[in-house]
């Protein structure tokens, strides 16, 4: 079965950071992009980061480039989120999803969300 | 930024009736590129539609998924009661990825 872990969320002070972790099984995990999406409270989706199959190639919103870094450890099927300089705004479910090719596409798999609070 | 403006925002209909959602986009999505998602309270978005009109495995064919460019319709032939809950529309043919606001489809 194909599966995606989120862990690390919680409450963080603004202006910290936090490190998210997502944990994949059930598929060829290097042979896929995957992404990052969040949900901030009563809201709409908000797509964040992707990262290619091999992680060479990464793309930030502009919401959070320079203050969020993606990566992945294939080794592992490790899929990773380091949030610094953290703000109010960026309070949220932050979902690991599995993108359905190596490149660009719709989101097939999806994690069940890990909640991220900044706030003093 | 392709910006993809959902409507209705809310839609109210009985179980049994047939569901139009449309998606409208700022300028034309590369190849179709355009997805649909459920989501229930307190669960993670799943994929339903696609390339604009693929169904995505295991979604039931009361789904599909139709239009080109700028207009993009999902179509729920019959509601069943698991059916209400809030789609998005997303377009990934290029960057940023972005996602429409919703539609709630709620019980009459």
């Amino acid at each position: 079965e194909v599966q995606l872990l989120e862990s690390g969320g919680g409450l963080v002070q603004p202006g910290g950071s936090l490190r998210l972790s997502c944990e994949a099984s059930g598929f060829t995990f290097s042979s896929y992009a995957m992404s990052w999406v969040r949900q901030a409270p009563g809201k709409g989706l908000e797509w964040v980061s992707t990262i290619s199959g091999a992680g060479g190639s990464t793309y930030y919103a502009d919401s959070v480039k320079g203050r969020f870094t993606i990566s992945r450890d294939n080794s592992k099927n490790t899929l990773s989120l380091q949030m610094n300089s953290l703000r109010a705004e960026d309070t949220a479910v932050y979902y690991c999803a599995k993108d359905r090719s190596s490149s660009w596409s719709a989101f097939d798999v999806w994690g069940q969300g890990t909640m991220v609070t900044v706030s003093s | 930024e392709i910006v993809l403006t959902q409507s209705p925002g809310t839609l109210s209909l009985s179980p049994g009736e047939r569901a139009t959602l449309s998606c409208r986009a700022s300028q034309s999505v590369s190849s179709s590129d355009l997805a649909w998602y459920q989501q229930k309270p307190g669960q993670a978005p799943r994929l339903l539609i696609y390339g604009a009109s693929s169904r995505a495995t295991g979604i039931p064919d009361r789904f599909s998924g139709s239009g080109s460019g700028t207009d993009f319709t999902l179509t729920i032939s019959r509601l069943e009661p698991e059916d209400f809950a809030v789609y998005y529309c997303q377009q990934y043919g290029s960057s940023p990825r972005t996602f429409g606001q919703g539609t709630k489809v709620e019980i009459k």
